[in-house]
């Protein structure tokens, strides 16, 4: 899996868009982009996936540059509830069955 | 609620002993994956089992071992237990076929006193 690099900490006001950057220089072209989150001492939670599209749903849109070698993860209006570490990673399509590899994440607050 | 259900919630025991943590993951999925979270620490992958069989394995100590049965749920078992052990532990499952997401249980917390 192609290394990523995130911000350790960031803050956001609530009802502000929360945008998360990821860099990954080094992904391959078959690689995708996941964002998971972990809310305090809670299971990880699925977000969103991209390969080079820009993605939404009904959690957040994923913007990924056109080299591929960032992202963005926004969280259009965000809650107190959104206050998490989120998780960037990095993995082809055909490893969807074997183990993510969680780093350290951005530790996002979500401030009144 | 993701699906993946794990039991018990929460587990103290001494060191030295012998604790089971049990998984059944989401339905129609086929891997099932641990993972142990220390106070503090990141979320390091233990061991993936697919159908059965096993098809990854991490960071997992030689006192740990894991089995995956035919229903598809899964035990950790977790031996001579240290105070170092003390962590959450996490299950995870996902179909294992392209595309698809990795959905986590809401942990099992290990305390070893």
């Amino acid at each position: 899996d192609a290394k990523t690099t995130q911000p350790p900490s960031m803050d956001c006001a609530e009802g502000r868009a929360a945008n998360l950057p990821c860099n990954h220089s080094t992904i391959s072209g078959n690689e995708y982009v996941y964002w998971y989150r972990q809310i305090h001492s809670q299971g990880p939670q699925y977000i969103i996936h991209g390969l080079k599209n820009n993605e939404t749903n009904e959690m957040a849109s994923l913007i990924i540059t056109e080299d591929r070698k960032s992202s963005t993860l926004i969280l259009p209006h965000a809650t107190l509830r959104d206050t998490a570490v989120y998780y960037c990673i990095v993995r082809a399509r055909g490893d969807s069955g074997y183990a993510l590899n969680f780093g350290k994440g951005t530790s996002l607050l979500v401030t009144p | 609620d993701s699906g993946v259900t794990q039991t018990p919630k929460h587990l103290i025991t001494a060191t030295g002993q012998r604790v089971t943590l049990r998984c059944s993951p989401r339905s129609g999925d086929l891997s099932v994956y641990w993972y142990q979270q220390s106070l503090d620490q990141g979320l390091q992958f233990l061991i993936q089992y697919y159908n059965g069989e096993e098809r990854a394995k991490g960071n997992i100590l030689e006192r740990f071992s894991a089995q995956q049965f035919p229903d598809l749920h899964s035990e950790l078992n977790l031996s001579s237990l240290e105070l170092g052990d003390s962590a959450l532990y996490f299950c995870a499952s996902s179909v294992g076929g392209q595309g698809s997401s990795t959905f986590f249980g809401p942990g099992t917390r290990l305390t070893v006193l």
